[in-house]
C-alpha cells in the first residue's frame, strides 16, 4: 500500500454513459497525475495537478474528459459518454515537489466499457 | 519526439538467474525511473536515477547519459521477482510526467 487510494476499483458501464473516479494522494502530496494503461502498453499520461491547478493536459484527454481537484487535496477524473475505447485502467499518483520527485501509484481503477 | 523503448518485451528466467531489463530514451531527460508493476494494476516505484549507479537488495539501476541508456539488473532472481518492469522518463522542460516504455513482462520459473 502506497498511501495513495482509488475507488471504485472496477467500473463496468454502457456505452454512453458518465463514469467518475476519485483519487485520495499521499495527504502532505502537492503534486497529483493521472495516467491511463491499456493492455499490454505502458501508462500514458494525461492530466496534472500542483496543489488545485490543473498545470497540463496531454492530447489524449479529450473534451469527454474532465479533472479537477478542487482543494488541492482529492481529485476525480470524470468521463463523459464513454465510448469502448475508453476500457482501460486509470492510474492516479502524487508526489512532492522535490529534485527526486518520487511518484506513489494508487492500485488504479479498472474501466470496461460495453 | 521523447520516447523511451524497451527490451525485451518479455523475459522468462530459471529462479536464480541474473536478469537485465534495458531501457533506451531520447536526449535531454532529467531522472529516469523503473517501476514494478503486480497483476491487478499496483504500480511501485524501484529507483529514480539521473546519473550513476544504484543498488536496493538484489535489485541494481545503471544509467548512461552518453549512451541514453539504462539497466535493471535482478540477481539471483525469485519467483516473487515475476511482474512487469518499466522503464519512464521525466523529460527536462515538463512537470514532471513520466513518459513510460511500453514494458518488460518477467517471469521467473521455480
Amino acid at each position: 500500500d502506497t498511501g495513495v487510494s482509488q475507488n471504485p476499483r472496477h467500473k463496468i458501464t454502457k456505452r454512453g454513459q458518465n463514469v467518475t473516479f476519485r483519487c485520495d494522494p499521499i495527504s502532505e502530496h502537492n503534486r497529483l497525475y493521472w495516467y491511463r494503461q491499456t493492455l499490454g502498453q505502458g501508462p500514458e499520461f494525461l492530466t496534472y495537478f500542483q496543489n488545485e491547478a490543473q498545470l497540463e493536459k496531454s492530447r489524449l484527454l479529450s473534451d469527454r474528459f474532465s479533472a479537477e481537484r478542487p482543494k488541492g487535496s482529492f481529485s476525480t477524473l470524470e468521463i463523459q459518454r464513454t465510448e469502448q475505447g475508453d476500457s482501460a485502467m486509470y492510474l492516479c499518483a502524487s508526489s512532492l515537489a522535490s529534485r527526486s520527485n518520487t511518484q506513489y501509484f494508487g492500485p488504479g481503477t479498472r474501466l470496461t466499457v460495453l | 519526439k521523447n520516447e523511451v523503448e524497451q527490451s525485451p518485451q518479455n523475459l522468462t528466467a530459471q529462479e536464480g538467474e541474473f536478469i537485465t531489463i534495458n531501457c533506451s530514451y531520447s536526449v535531454g531527460i532529467s531522472a529516469l525511473h523503473w517501476l514494478q508493476q503486480h497483476p491487478g494494476g499496483g504500480i511501485v516505484s524501484l529507483f529514480m536515477l539521473s546519473s550513476g549507479k544504484k543498488k536496493h537488495g538484489r535489485l541494481i539501476a545503471t544509467i548512461n547519459i552518453q549512451e541514453k541508456h539504462s539497466s535493471l539488473h535482478i540477481t539471483a532472481s525469485h519467483p516473487r521477482d515475476s511482474a512487469v518492469y518499466i522503464c519512464a522518463a521525466i523529460y527536462g522542460g515538463s512537470q514532471g510526467n513520466l513518459i513510460f516504455g511500453k514494458g518488460t513482462k518477467l517471469s521467473v520459473k521455480p
